[in-house]
């Protein structure tokens, strides 16, 4: 059973489109994240939300818009994509606050802007 | 500005030998400092923990060693395999504080067979 999901997977787009992300996790979890990680690596986070509230909103654009219907879903809408906004996009849950609590990630997914 | 620093960028190690990964920081009010392991193609994933009440944690050929006096954490991978290779990033949160974990640069490691 796949604990946190995201989809796509790959994302391939030109520059200025609008283009979302979604994710989901099975694991009853209260706290859910999302994570970029560019070309060198770096991981950083950019959101969190804990039973649908928004808690860490990290210096990232505007354009970058976290959504979450139900505790289980946080989806990542990005509007007028950039180059510089390749990178690889990672969904995470944790129980409880996950400052002290495993984050289970989810598989990534590869957003290439041309 | 980087509140973990974590070296080496990346490490050679031949099979069987020690595999060891330092990090370091600066905010003494960090009390939690988890190790994640990265595959190829996949999600880090939490391989070890530790808190700073503690001076070493063990878990298999895994060890987290802990200076605190010298804001220093490091890990231990005893008789490194080729499936170790992998990207491994430490990182240190604050409890009370919000959700927020921060992550080193990562090191990858790649076991020789």
């Amino acid at each position: 059973d796949t604990a946190v999901s995201q989809t796509p997977k790959y994302l391939v787009t030109q520059m200025g489109n609008d283009k979302s992300i979604k994710c989901e996790q099975n694991l009853g979890h209260d706290t859910m994240y999302w994570y970029k990680q560019d070309s060198k690596k770096f991981l950083k986070i950019m959101f969190s939300y804990n039973n649908k509230e928004l808690i860490i909103n990290e210096t990232v654009p505007n354009r970058f818009s976290p959504k979450s219907p139900d505790k289980a879903h946080l989806n990542l809408h990005i509007n007028s994509l950039e180059l510089g906004d390749s990178a690889v996009y990672f969904c995470a849950s944790s129980q409880v606050s996950g400052s002290r609590d495993e984050q289970f990630f989810g598989p990534g997914t590869r957003l290439t802007v041309l | 500005q980087q509140q973990v620093k974590q070296s080496p960028q990346s490490l050679i190690v031949q099979k069987g030998g020690i595999s060891i990964i330092n990090c370091a920081y600066e905010n003494t009010a960090f009390d939690y400092f988890p190790w994640y392991q990265q595959f190829p193609g996949k999600g880090p994933a939490l391989l070890i923990a530790i808190r700073p009440d503690v001076s070493e944690k063990k878990e298999g050929r895994f060890t987290i060693s802990f200076n605190k006096s010298a804001k220093q954490f490091s890990l231990h991978i005893m008789d490194s395999q080729p499936g170790d290779s992998a990207t491994y990033f430490c990182a240190a949160s604050i409890y009370w504080e919000d959700d927020k974990i921060i992550f080193g640069k990562g090191t990858r490691l790649h076991i020789l067979p």
